[in-house]
């Protein structure tokens, strides 16, 4: 069965600083990958999503970026974080078809606290 | 205009009762709905999918009315663990969105002894 971990499940941070989140997906293979932010109380806002190895697509402006170094891993990052970039980052798959009723699958999530 | 709408709720139910919410959409293109449930500070979970003619999974019924553009949730004899905020998901429908989805910001469901 296939299974997605995100890492880490919390995690509090100054302004300025740098980001790493990371997503991995096991038993599947070529999935669609996908970023959420949600703020609180709040629907979930596409960040970027991935169709491939390399292959990111942006869907707002930010000054997040992700990246997919492998098959199943993809890779949400800043520079230098705002506190607007507080939320729960919400990584999710889904299998690799252009149409139907393909839903996604949503890992754990990380609790971003900017201070 | 938001392209998935739900009315935030909170929707108040006694144990064993029924509840019942709708969800609208505005791109008509949409091939794909689903329902998920949100619990406080965790993921959505995939709670069914939701077909044309309408399907049922235990206590859950969902309805998909097209030309209207309105999907719906019914829960029956609801649970205390039916509390969540259930999310309403429609696909983008154009050609260049496939595998996207846009979520509703969610129904808040209140299950009270």
């Amino acid at each position: 069965s296939q299974t997605i971990h995100q890492w880490p499940a919390t995690l509090v941070q100054p302004v300025g600083s740098p980001l790493s989140l990371e997503c991995t997906v096991e038993g599947t293979s070529n999935p669609n990958l996908y970023w959420y932010r949600q703020a609180a109380g709040r629907g979930l806002q596409l960040l970027f999503y991935s169709v491939g190895i390399g292959q990111i697509s942006s869907e707002v402006p930010q000054n997040l970026s992700a990246s997919r170094p492998q098959d199943r891993q993809f890779i949400l990052s800043s520079k230098k974080l705002l506190l607007s970039d507080s939320g729960f980052y919400l990584c999710a798959w889904s299998v690799p078809l252009r149409t139907g009723n393909q839903p996604q699958h949503f890992g754990d999530g990380t609790r971003l606290s900017i201070l | 205009r938001k392209e998935v709408e739900q009315d935030p709720g909170p929707f108040n139910v006694p144990e064993g009762a029924t509840v019942a919410f709708n969800c609208t959409y505005s791109n008509s293109a949409s091939q794909s709905f689903f329902w998920y449930r949100q619990d406080c500070r965790k993921e959505p979970k995939l709670l069914m999918s939701v077909y044309s003619s309408g399907n049922e999974d235990g206590r859950f019924t969902a309805q998909l009315n097209r030309a209207s553009q309105y999907i719906s949730l019914l829960i029956r004899d609801s649970k205390l663990s039916d509390s969540a905020t259930y999310l309403c998901v429609v696909n983008g429908g154009r050609a260049d969105s496939w595998g996207k989805l846009q979520f509703g910001a969610g129904t808040q469901v209140v299950v009270t002894p």
